[in-house]
């Protein structure tokens, strides 16, 4: 069982939907979650963090978590063609004293068409 | 406000040779981790310096070595050079808190592509 696991896609929304992506991690010691954009040759950029179940609200990028179901999502309201990109999930700890590494998901690849 | 750099952008080698990559932080940052990402693949964690020792591995052969020095810069060390490892190696930067769980964000730089011939 991978650690952290997402769809592979691509996931297809029309310019100005909602795209969902999804993230399941298997590791309950897993502390913080992060969601990072590649674009294609691109090296991964951080759009979102979150530390605690519940929502979070950046502009159009909601992340959710549900440490419960252990979870994380991101939605990204009104989406546009530059918002086509692989999107990766990564998950942190368990912290080791000194340490914490991220895990990634092999990503989800969005594609905003018009 | 510079972000993580990293040189060289790209890299040519083949079989049994070996590569050292570069890494500087992010203004502010103390610690430096270092990824391995394959073709279609997210990124691997390979090991994670703060404080001028290695911290954390992932798991990688010993042919992978690291260095940070006083200035916080990095350097990974890959000998005996193997076909599989052809990727784009990741940089990434954050601030820790000495002895306290940090969650601070990891920033990338944009990468050095190796290939293996």
């Amino acid at each position: 069982q991978k650690e952290v696991e997402q769809n592979s896609g691509p996931l297809s929304v029309p310019e100005g939907a909602i795209a969902s992506l999804n993230c399941t991690y298997s590791d309950r010691g897993s502390q913080s979650f992060f969601w990072y954009r590649q674009y294609s040759g691109k090296s991964p950029e951080l759009i979102m963090f979150i530390y605690s179940n519940g929502d979070k609200e950046d502009g159009r990028f909601t992340a959710q978590l549900n440490k419960a179901s252990q979870y994380v999502s991101l939605l990204i309201r009104d989406s546009q063609p530059s918002d086509s990109a692989t999107y990766l999930c990564a998950a942190q700890g368990p912290w080791t004293g000194t340490a914490s590494k991220l895990t990634f998901g092999t990503g989800t690849r969005l594609q905003v068409t018009l | 406000d510079a972000g993580v750099t990293q040189s060289p952008t790209h890299l040519i080698k083949t079989r049994g040779q070996q590569v050292t990559l570069r890494c500087s932080p992010k203004s502010g940052h103390d610690t430096v981790s270092w990824y391995q990402q394959a073709l279609g693949q997210g990124p691997q964690f390979i090991f994670q310096y703060y404080e001028e020792e290695e911290r954390q591995r992932g798991n990688f052969p010993d042919r992978f070595s690291g260095h940070q020095f006083p200035n916080y810069s990095s350097e990974l060390n890959v000998n005996a050079l193997l076909l599989g490892d052809s990727a784009l190696y990741l940089c990434a930067s954050s601030l820790s808190r000495q002895g306290i769980y940090s969650n601070q964000p990891q920033h990338f730089g944009d990468g050095t592509r190796l290939s293996i011939l």
